[in-house]
């Protein structure tokens, strides 16, 4: 069965560093989302991509955060210069139309910013 | 935006029993309703889902159940098993056309032996 994959699966960075995270979504979706949760807390939108461009994002991110699409399989989010608090998990998700369907996520990345 | 509530936090069940989490959402123009059950440090996977034009879907020992009119929905999950304790997340696609899910805050469940 398809899924989506992330990568890498725990990234420990420094604050004020900028970290990448990546993901590939499933081959035949046109919709794309980050989503993060901190520890203990509910999952949280951060941004969703559609037709190689940001369709929506919420107020979380901010100018600190970016998302590309840099080929025809990977879609990354960048932070550019980590505080303490964006520590959490990261899930990747995408889904094959937009409304009313299946959002499927990956397995997370766990960033921690010391 | 969209605001979803949930309850209850945590909920405590016997093996077998019958396990009810509620929640609900401000956007009345809400049409896609999914929950998602999340083990401990993995990924929100699909349990079921409903959409705008239906009241009531089961699946096997899993149900959700959708009033529009009072813009509140359920899970429903009968003759619980150990294997079913797990974090379980509501989420609503709201009306604006975006296709961004709002999460309620998620339950708890523990099925107890």
């Amino acid at each position: 069965e398809p899924e989506v994959t992330q990568t890498p699966s725990h990234q420990v960075t420094q604050m004020g560093q900028e970290v990448i995270l990546r993901c590939v979504p499933i081959s035949n979706h046109l919709y794309f989302y980050w989503y993060r949760q901190i520890l203990g807390q509910k999952v949280e939108f951060l941004v969703s991509f559609y037709n190689n461009e940001i369709s929506e994002k919420s107020e979380i991110f901010d100018d600190q955060f970016s998302v590309e699409r840099p080929d025809g399989s990977n879609f990354t989010l960048k932070i550019r210069s980590t505080k303490l608090e964006d520590s959490a998990m990261y899930f990747c998700a995408s889904s094959e139309t937009g409304r009313n369907t299946e959002a499927f996520f990956g397995q997370g990345t766990r960033l921690t910013v010391v | 935006g969209e605001n979803v509530e949930q309850h209850p936090s945590t909920l405590s069940v016997q093996e077998g029993d019958s396990a009810v989490i509620k929640c609900t959402y401000s956007d009345s123009a809400s049409n896609y309703f999914p929950w998602y059950k999340q083990e401990l440090g993995k990924r929100p996977q699909l349990i079921i889902d409903i959409r705008s034009n239906v009241g009531e879907k089961k699946d096997q020992r899993i149900a959700v159940t959708l009033n529009k009119t009072a813009k509140h929905f359920s899970l429903h999950i009968t003759e619980t098993q150990p294997e079913d304790s797990a974090v379980y997340f509501c989420a609503v696609i709201g009306g604006g056309g975006g296709n961004k899910l709002t999460f309620g805050t998620g339950t708890q469940l523990k099925v107890e032996l």
